[in-house]
């Protein structure tokens, strides 16, 4: 069955250091999202991106974050320069259909630490 | 503002037992209702949505959830619990226009034999 996967698991950065969380979405899907999770809290959404532009993000999603997607399959998320505050888990999200309200297929998580 | 309330943040049942776990949610109109499971080291998988029509909406695994428009309510319901049922549930709500979704901070479940 087709997944979304994401690397690292687990990525430990200094504060101020650069960091860039991938994600491979489902091959046929046109929507992709992602959302982080700080420890204990709900999951918020970041950022929506549809046909190689931002369609919507939060205000949480600052000129720190940035997300491209550099080929066919590779969705990433980078962070520019890290804060204590952006340890959290990081889901990737994707979508098929035309619609935001397919079903959004999310990736098993990076958990980011930040020193 | 929209917001998702999910007051149970840890719920602990027998093994065979049913289930209730409550969703309220805060927004203008009706928005686009869903439920995810998370297991340990896994993604969110979806175990139902509600967009309209029939209020009792059935999903994956024997879950089932009731939107109640009265209530602002969508609450997850299973009548009887299996040891695989123990994780992280996640009510989530989307707005009508928009793709952006809203998430409660989840309820634990743990199943006892």
């Amino acid at each position: 069955e087709p997944e979304v996967t994401q690397t690292p698991s687990h990525q430990v950065t200094q504060m101020g250091q650069e960091v860039i969380l991938r994600c491979v979405p489902i091959s046929n899907h046109l929507y992709f999202y992602w959302y982080r999770q700080i420890l204990g809290q709900k999951v918020e959404f970041l950022v929506s991106f549809y046909n190689n532009e931002i369609s919507e993000k939060s205000e949480i999603f600052d000129d720190q974050f940035s997300v491209e997607r550099p080929d066919g399959s590779n969705f990433t998320l980078k962070i520019r320069s890290t804060k204590l505050e952006d340890s959290a888990m990081y889901f990737c999200a994707s979508v098929f259909g035309t619609s935001g309200y397919n079903e959004q297929f999310f990736g098993p998580g990076t958990r980011l630490t930040v020193l | 503002a929209q917001s998702v309330t999910q007051p149970d943040i840890h719920i602990t049942v027998s093994e065979g037992a049913s289930l209730e776990l409550r969703c309220n949610y805060s927004y203008g109109a009706t928005p686009y209702l869903f439920w995810y499971v998370q297991s340990p080291g896994q993604g969110l998988q979806l175990l139902l949505k509600y967009f309209s029509g029939d209020t009792l909406v059935q999903g994956i695994k024997g879950f089932e959830a009731e939107f109640k428009r009265s209530q602002s309510s969508f609450n997850l319901r299973k009548p009887s619990v299996h040891w695989s049922d123990a994780a992280e549930y996640f009510c989530a709500v989307a707005p009508p226009r928009g793709n952006q979704f809203y998430f409660g901070t989840g309820t634990s479940l743990t199943v006892i034999p």
